[in-house]
């Protein structure tokens, strides 16, 4: 299975700052057919997931263009600037390009 | 508008089985294939599998073969989970996801199963 190792765990962070999250795969998430399947999503406390960027760096609808995602290979990075209180909650990556899916294991974004 | 609504939270013994359901709303159902995923207290998201729901043909991860079964009751745009012999382990938030393309846009609110004697 490919292992997603985010970090950091746990982020803590100021209103109005930003930050990073890592995305690191054991192996290339470079499909065959040339895509790659590197999504982020948000779970906010108590609700389920919701999806915020999909192959690496396209924002879902309604997702506000302070996130952005980059990377390739089998690193990857989700960025949010200008935290506001509804960011808050754990960020999760998933790889879809290989079987199983697999689901990094989370980082929890928190006030300072 | 999108939903995924799924049914409500079971408590139930070790040994015994459950049928968990996602009925979806507002796009042509059999367009986009259904997704499982497990949330055990505290934990991350773990993926259990898929359905297609053209075909009715399910997918299992290897940690979910044997004692789980997804299906579909097509005409009420319905995909349901069920767990056999159910495990402390089992104890879980399950949630449905649709996927075509971008995938898990649409999420249920989640099934909470407590698996306790």
């Amino acid at each position: 299975d490919v292992l997603m190792t985010q970090t950091p765990v746990s982020l803590p962070v100021s209103l109005g700052g930003q930050v990073s999250i890592s995305c690191r795969s054991s192996q290339s998430l470079v499909h065959s057919d040339g895509n790659t399947y590197l999504h982020w999503y948000l779970q906010k406390p108590g609700q389920s997931p919701q999806l915020l960027i999909y192959r690496v760096s396209n924002r879902f609808s309604g997702v506000p263009d302070r996130f952005s995602g980059s990377g390739s290979g089998t690193d990857f990075t989700l960025k949010i600037s200008r935290v506001e209180p509804e960011d808050l909650g754990v960020y999760y990556c998933l790889q879809s390009t290989h079987f199983p899916l697999t689901f990094g294991s989370g980082t929890k974004l928190e006030i300072k | 508008q999108i939903q995924l609504v799924q049914s409500g939270p079971e408590l139930k013994k070790p040994g015994e089985s459950v049928k968990i359901s996602c009925k979806a709303s507002g796009y042509t159902f059999t367009d986009y294939a259904m997704h499982w995923v497990k949330q055990a207290p505290g934990k991350g998201l773990k993926w259990m599998g898929w359905i297609n729901t053209y075909t009715g043909k399910p997918t299992y991860a290897d940690d979910f073969k044997g004692r789980f079964v997804f299906s579909l009751e097509a005409s009420a745009s319905t995909a349901n989970l069920q767990i056999s012999n159910l495990k402390n382990e089992d104890t879980a938030t399950y949630f449905c996801a649709r996927e075509l393309g971008a995938p898990f846009d649409y999420w249920g609110q989640g099934v909470m199963v407590t698996v306790s004697s």
